[in-house]
């Protein structure tokens, strides 16, 4: 089945840091790649996402290139600022899913940015 | 524009008791979802609906229905609550692509 596999948190970095967060999956074909954010209290908001192999999805500093050779979708900041901190989730949709869309999600990677 | 909202926000239940939650949505989106969030394991599919008066399950159905008899509206019910299902419910909706959520309710079975 599809699977979503996310770095284990949680992250502790400091002001200006480079951040990576690993994501792999498990999917047959060409599934679309997602990565949302969730910061405390709130629902969860689409920071970035690639629909095809080399992609790259990018919004507010944050980057992802989809990688089909090794099924990883890693998400990339060069200098995270406190107001990064939040849960990130890692998510596809793969071909089948048809008309529901449905998501599959990683476990999330907890991310505190110190000043 | 509202976007996607949740009601109640959080809640307290005994065993055995009953209840309904309420998602809405302003932005005439077809497709709804509702999802439970627990600690190391991501958010996981329950019940979802392609449109007005359909559903379907999704990864963890058992113990919850749903109905979606208007299209703004998409409501999660649990018949008899179990210490099983405390965890933090949240609503999606979307109509092309990107999923909209909800702020979420915290539920909690004693």
């Amino acid at each position: 089945g599809n699977s979503v596999t996310q770095m284990e948190g949680p992250v502790t970095l400091s002001e200006e840091a480079f951040l990576t967060i690993n994501c792999t999956y498990t999917a047959t074909g060409y599934p679309s790649l997602f990565w949302y954010v969730q910061y405390p209290g709130e629902g969860l908001q689409l920071l970035l996402k690639a629909t095809k192999a080399d992609d790259k999805g990018s919004n507010k500093g944050f980057e992802a290139t989809y990688r089909k050779e090794t099924t990883s979708f890693h998400l990339e900041k060069g200098s995270v600022q406190v107001s990064d901190s939040a849960v990130y989730f890692c998510a596809l949709r793969p071909i089948s899913s048809g008309s529901a869309r449905q998501l599959t999600f990683g476990s999330g990677t907890q991310l505190t940015v110190l000043p | 524009n509202a976007g996607v909202t949740q009601t109640p926000k959080f809640r307290v239940l005994k065993t055995g008791q009953s209840m309904t939650l309420l998602c809405a949505q302003d932005m005439n989106h077809e497709y709804m979802y509702w999802y439970r969030q627990d600690p190391g394991m991501g958010l996981r599919l329950i019940h979802y609906s392609v449109g007005e008066g359909t559903t379907a399950k999704g990864e963890v159905p058992d113990g919850y229905n749903v109905s979606r008899l208007k299209k703004q509206n998409f409501l999660l019910g649990l018949e008899s609550a179990a210490p099983s299902q405390t965890s933090v419910y949240f609503c999606a909706s979307s109509y092309i692509g990107e999923q909209f959520f909800g702020p979420g309710t915290r539920l909690t079975v004693l």
